[in-house]
């Protein structure tokens, strides 16, 4: 149980695109999800935290506007990378919670590059 | 503000031997939880072993068990009889069930090599 699907996998794209990255929970409501970026060799860093049906919590210094996050169902929350650049490439995962205090299941992660 | 300290970059170790993974955390909290993650080279974040700060007892899973030391606030992982599909990145993390956003903290990872 507590299965999280994130897709894609992988993303390659010119420079000015928007991406969408999708994270869903398979067998459980996910009240929260949490969306993490990871440059090489690095520890994850929390770049939002969304509750279904309210806007997403956003860590200091991560531009809201430049990445899109929306938690419209229990199941499912995007990430949409606007106007993408090359500095934006990197690895991005998701995480869903079932309720307060509970683990965290990630999604497999998505490795986005900008060209 | 909670902090969690990972002071070993990067281990290697023999097949079958027993390693042990430090980790040590910073918080005023009584109760929280402590997880260690593994994250292989394909980069799926695995959640190896979860202890609440409340129980005295060591968590164990099989081949992992953690060393709770709450007075100290020290959180080691020790892996039995490695083995070389345990070679991945490690990381201790931190998280307070009573706050309002309840995310995770992550320490900066221990690289592990089990060596054939």
């Amino acid at each position: 149980g507590a299965v999280v699907s994130q897709h894609p996998s992988r993303v390659i794209c010119k420079s000015g695109t928007s991406v969408k990255i999708e994270c869903r929970s398979l067998d459980f409501q996910a009240t929260t999800m949490f969306w993490y970026r990871q440059f090489p060799k690095q520890s994850l860093m929390l770049m939002a935290t969304s509750n279904e049906g309210s806007k997403a919590t956003y860590e200091q210094g991560v531009e809201k506007d430049k990445f899109l996050i929306n938690h419209a169902s229990l199941t499912l929350s995007t990430l949409t990378v606007t106007s993408a650049h090359p500095e934006d490439s990197s690895f991005y995962i998701c995480s869903a919670r079932a309720g307060t205090g509970g683990s965290q299941h990630f999604g497999d992660g998505t490795r986005l590059s900008i060209l | 503000a909670q902090t969690v300290t990972q002071s070993q970059p990067e281990m290697s170790v023999q097949e079958a031997e027993t390693v042990t993974l430090s980790c040590t955390y910073d918080t005023s909290e009584s109760n929280y939880y402590l997880f260690w993650y593994k994250q292989p080279p394909s980069r799926q974040m695995i959640l190896v072993i979860r202890q609440e700060a409340y129980k005295q007892q060591n968590a164990t899973e099989n081949r992992f068990s953690v060393n709770f030391q709450k007075a100290a606030k020290s959180f080691s992982l020790k892996i039995s009889d490695s083995q070389l599909g345990d070679t991945a990145m490690y990381f201790c993390a931190f998280m307070n069930p009573m706050s309002r956003d309840d995310k995770i903290i992550f320490g900066k990872g221990t690289r592990l090599h089990i060596l054939p």
